[in-house]
C-alpha cells in the first residue's frame, strides 16, 4: 500500500487550532489532497498541494514537504460544524487517489 | 465547482439480488470515474477505475464479475453489485475527474444494505 498515516482521533475546543499530520511514502507521489467528510456523507474537497509550502484558504491551511513525505492540515478558529473526519489522500500518477484512514476531529464547546 | 450526482442515496435489497448504482457528471465531461467502498469508521478503498468506452481497471482483491462497471458515456458510469450478500453492505461512493482540474469530485454516496 501507500502507507498513508494520520492520527485516528483529535479533540479540541471551539475557537482553538488543531493540526492534523499526515505522512506517506514518497515514491510515485504526484500531489496531496485533504478532504472533509461528515458521517454518512461523501467527502468534500478542502485543499490540494503539489509543491512544498503552505497553502492558506480562510480558516484552513495545508502544508506539504515532499522530501519528508509529510503534510498537515491546520484548522483555525474551530467551530462546532468542523467536527468531522478529515482524510489525507495521496495522488499517484495522473489521477489515482489513495486515502488514509481519516482523522476524526471532535470540537467541544 | 463541478457536480457529480449519484443515485440512489440509499437502497435495501434482498440477498441474492442485484443492485445498480448510477454516477453522473452534471456539468462536465468525465473521461475517468472512480468507484470507492467505505466500511464504517474506515477510509475509502478504491474498487475500480472506469474509463469511458473501455473496460474498467479493478483493484487487487475486487471481483470484476461481482462488481460490474459500465462507463458508456462521458457523463455516466454505473456500478452493479450482482448477487449481493450481507457482507456487501457498505457505503459506495463515486468520483469523477474533469480533465482540466487535478481535483476529483465526489457523488453523494449510496448506502447499500443487503438483508
Amino acid at each position: 500500500g501507500q502507507n498513508i498515516d494520520q492520527p485516528t482521533e483529535m479533540t479540541a475546543t471551539e475557537g482553538a487550532i488543531v493540526q492534523i499530520n499526515c505522512t506517506y511514502q514518497t515514491s510515485g507521489f504526484n500531489g496531496l489532497f485533504w478532504y472533509q467528510q461528515h458521517a454518512g456523507e461523501a467527502p468534500t474537497f478542502l485543499s490540494y498541494n503539489v509543491l512544498d509550502g503552505l497553502e492558506e484558504k480562510g480558516r484552513f491551511s495545508s502544508f506539504l514537504s515532499r522530501s519528508k513525505g509529510y503534510s498537515y492540515l491546520l484548522l483555525k478558529e474551530l467551530q462546532m460544524k468542523d467536527s468531522a473526519s478529515y482524510l489525507c489522500a495521496r495522488k499517484d500518477g495522473d489521477y489515482k487517489l489513495s486515502f488514509g484512514a481519516g482523522t476524526t476531529v471532535t470540537v467541544r464547546a | 465547482g463541478a457536480v457529480v450526482s449519484q443515485h440512489p442515496s440509499r437502497v435495501i435489497c434482498k440477498s441474492g439480488t442485484s443492485v445498480k448504482i448510477e454516477c453522473r457528471s452534471l456539468d462536465f465531461q468525465a473521461t475517468t470515474m472512480f468507484w470507492y467502498r467505505q466500511f464504517p469508521k474506515q477510509s475509502l478503498m478504491l474498487m475500480a477505475t472506469s474509463n469511458e468506452g473501455s473496460k474498467a481497471t479493478y483493484e487487487q482483491g475486487v471481483e470484476k464479475d461481482k462488481f460490474l462497471i459500465n462507463h458508456a458515456s462521458l457523463t455516466l458510469s454505473t456500478l452493479t453489485v450482482t448477487s449481493a450478500h450481507p457482507e456487501d453492505s457498505s457505503f459506495y461512493i463515486c468520483s469523477a475527474r474533469d480533465r482540466t482540474s487535478p481535483e476529483a469530485f465526489f457523488g453523494q454516496g449510496t448506502r447499500l444494505t443487503v438483508v
